[in-house]
């Protein structure tokens, strides 16, 4: 099992640019999660889907935020424009139906920084 | 208030200490609860459920005091490589997906 596979691992843009995140979530699991972790706020959800379709999207910080999920293997999280407040690592995390009891599996996230 | 709370540490300790770190939650109808390990600039990594009777796993030893509100963990006879960040994670009763993280207490263990 590959786990949750995310891309890039390090990003580094300028104040103003469009940043994409991607994600792909275990093979098999229909939930998936976008977290942001920061060293003030700790880790935040920020969307979660659950069979493609966005069921809680209230964490998403505004509008410069969006997401989709085409298909049960893909996900974006995508900033525009990006502002230096928005440095900070995005997990992703997939789990079987939203069960909690076995708790999610991240992927390696992405460490953005916007200078 | 904030909805999980964790001393943030860090705890220093020599190896094959014991060391415990406690953790409170603020919604009573809280349902499921967990702890995670994070390593440094590594994802959060689950660690153990904890169960209403108290659970152990090798040297970890996880509680749940309902009454009080809070989660325990127990690391016996510390290794240096449990030299990590632990996160106090709680599911919300009304949302049977979303978890609650904690901020983490910062666990050092020295030769």
């Amino acid at each position: 099992d590959a786990g949750v596979i995310q891309s890039p691992r390090h990003e580094v843009t300028e104040m103003g640019q469009e940043v994409t995140l991607r994600c792909k979530p275990i093979s098999g699991h229909n939930s998936l999660f976008w977290y942001r972790q920061t060293m003030m706020r700790g880790l935040e959800l920020l969307i979660y889907f659950n069979n493609n379709v966005p069921i809680d999207d209230s964490g998403m910080p505004e509008d410069r935020f969006s997401a989709k999920m085409p298909n049960a293997s893909f996900s974006t999280l995508k900033i525009q424009p990006s502002e230096p407040r928005d440095s900070a690592v995005y997990f992703c995390a997939s789990s079987h139906s939203g069960q909690t009891v076995y708790g999610y599996t991240f992927g390696s996230g992405t460490r953005l920084t916007v200078v | 208030r904030k909805e999980v709370e964790q001393d943030p540490g860090p705890f220093n300790v020599p190896e094959g200490a014991t060391v415990a770190f406690n953790c409170t939650y603020s919604n009573s109808a809280s349902q499921s609860f967990f702890w995670y390990r994070q390593d440094c600039r590594k994802e959060p990594k689950l660690l153990m459920s904890v169960y209403s009777s108290g659970n152990e796993d090798g040297r970890f030893t996880a509680q749940l005091n309902r009454a009080s509100q809070y989660i325990s963990l127990l690391i016996r006879d510390s290794k240096l490589s449990d030299s990590a960040t632990y996160l106090c994670v709680v599911n919300l009763s009304n949302s049977s997906y979303k978890l609650i993280f904690g901020s983490g207490t910062r666990l050092l263990v020295r030769p």
